[in-house]
């Protein structure tokens, strides 16, 4: 079953605790995002990464980080830095190069809930 | 940096009546614009998308129009259903297949 996968998919982070998320994709893609859901704020970019071993900050990166060990895989930390990380986090996977401008797949995506 | 606007954040339409969402971006290099539709408690899926040498492309009740001057797109919904309920994304992509910005995000209800 290809595709892209999230996990978990609700988490529960109490204030001061670092957590990752996972997201996982076996669809062949070199280019990775993941994305941050607030209410009527659309999706705002964190980080992404065009190829494994490499990564750049999106609009909002400060008190996340993320790695690219392993072309399926791109973790997300959370860490205790970001001031407000309750959200919805959403990851997606896409083809690279300049020709091919293609779709891009979501995950689940996690809802994250600091308590 | 790259930007990307999309209006109207809420949109209300009758059965049947048509929906325009739009949106405006800010690279000059964009050169691919897709849009998504994401209903209640589920994921992000595309709908229709457009490239930069082209001008308009239609999928049944859907349609998206380029305007590349004017940094402009659209996207054209006729005949709607209250199943096009839902929140719709416009998104841009600059040529280097780097960043994929996305707008705010509408919200559209079809009454019945």
């Amino acid at each position: 079953d290809g595709g892209i996968t999230q996990s978990p998919k609700y988490l529960f982070r109490k204030e001061g605790q670092n957590v990752t998320l996972s997201c996982e994709q076996n669809l062949n893609h070199d280019a990775m995002y993941w994305y941050r859901q607030d209410p009527g704020q659309g999706l705002r970019l964190i980080y992404y990464s065009q190829i494994v071993n490499d990564f750049q900050k999106g609009d909002i990166a400060e008190g996340y980080s993320v790695s690219r060990e392993k072309k399926e895989s791109f973790p997300l930390t959370v860490t205790s830095a970001q001031k407000n990380p309750t959200a919805f986090y959403l990851c997606a996977s896409s083809t690279r190069g300049q020709q091919m401008n293609t779709e891009a797949f979501f995950g689940q995506g996690t809802r994250l809930t600091v308590v | 940096g790259e930007n990307v606007e999309q209006h109207p954040s809420t949109l209300s339409v009758q059965e049947g009546d048509s929906a325009v969402i739009k949106c405006t971006y800010s690279d000059s290099a964009s050169n691919y614009f897709p849009w998504y539709k994401q209903e209640l408690g589920k994921r992000p899926q595309l709908i229709i998308d457009i490239r930069s040498n082209v001008g308009e492309k239609k999928d049944q009740r859907i349609a998206v129009t380029l305007n590349k001057t004017a940094k402009h797109f659209s996207l054209h919904i006729t005949e709607t259903q209250p199943e096009d309920s839902a929140v719709y994304f416009c998104a841009a992509r600059n040529n280097q297949g780097g960043k994929l910005i996305f707008g705010q995000g509408t919200e559209l209800s079809v009454k019945p």
